[in-house]
């Protein structure tokens, strides 16, 4: 099975700050590679799919980018809705595989 | 805009089956992939296995592939998962969600719509 690692494991930020999340995969998984959003309680919600497209209805302020082992999500400007944990996924290979996941928290 | 909605919480006993169902609406029920995650309390994302809710044809992961069963009911729009033998282990949150498609291959596309989430309780 492919391995996701993602970091950091959890971050703190202000309102307005630009955070970075990055994924790495255990062998290239070219551009497949989906990043989600879960607040507590509720379902993972997809924020960008296939490394850099972002789904219909999610803010520009995320974006993500990279191809093969490495990639990154950027939220441009945090907002107080943004703060909960974040995963990559690789669908390149099954089973598709998760990483551990990076917990936004409020500074 | 697509909706998943599962059936309640379960609470099951080691040993016994657990089966959780998946109503699709909104969308064209047999065009896309449902797969069913877990998540058991403080852990990442874990995959168990697809249908095409076309055809019927499943693929399930190899850790669970003896004691995992994905069926649907196309007059009902409606997938289920039914996992047998269950340990202290199962308990988890159990997702359906949809393939959005647009992947590697079959199967293997971004997870657009997700299920509210069932939780399995397996205890003595």
């Amino acid at each position: 099975d492919i391995q996701m690692t993602q970091s950091p494991s959890s971050l703190s930020a202000s309102v307005g700050d630009r955070v970075a999340i990055t994924c790495r995969a255990s062998q290239s998984i070219s551009k497949y590679l989906n990043w989600y959003q879960q607040k507590p309680g509720e379902a993972p919600k997809l924020l960008i799919y296939v490394a850099s497209s972002l789904q219909s209805g999610v803010p520009s302020r995320f974006s993500g980018r990279g191809s093969g082992t490495d990639f990154t999500l950027t939220i441009s400007s945090l907002q107080p809705e943004d703060f909960a944990t974040y995963y990559c996924q690789q669908t390149h290979n099954t089973p598709p595989t998760f990483g551990q996941g990076t917990k936004v928290e409020i500074k | 805009q697509g909706q998943l909605v599962q059936s309640g919480a379960e609470v099951k006993k080691p040993g016994a089956s657990v089966k959780v169902s998946c109503k699709a609406s909104g969308y064209s029920f047999r065009s896309y992939a449902i797969h069913w995650v877990r998540q058991a309390p403080g852990q990442r994302l874990e995959w168990m296995g697809w249908i095409n809710a076309g055809n019927g044809n499943t693929k399930y992961s190899q850790k669970f592939q003896d004691r995992v069963t994905i069926t649907r009911d196309t007059s009902a729009s409606t997938v289920y998962v039914e996992l047998s033998s269950l340990r202290s282990e199962d308990t988890a949150v159990y997702y359906c969600t949809r393939d959005g498609g647009g992947g590697y291959y079959y199967g293997s596309g971004s997870w657009d719509y997700w299920g509210q989430g069932t939780l399995v309780t397996v205890s003595s």
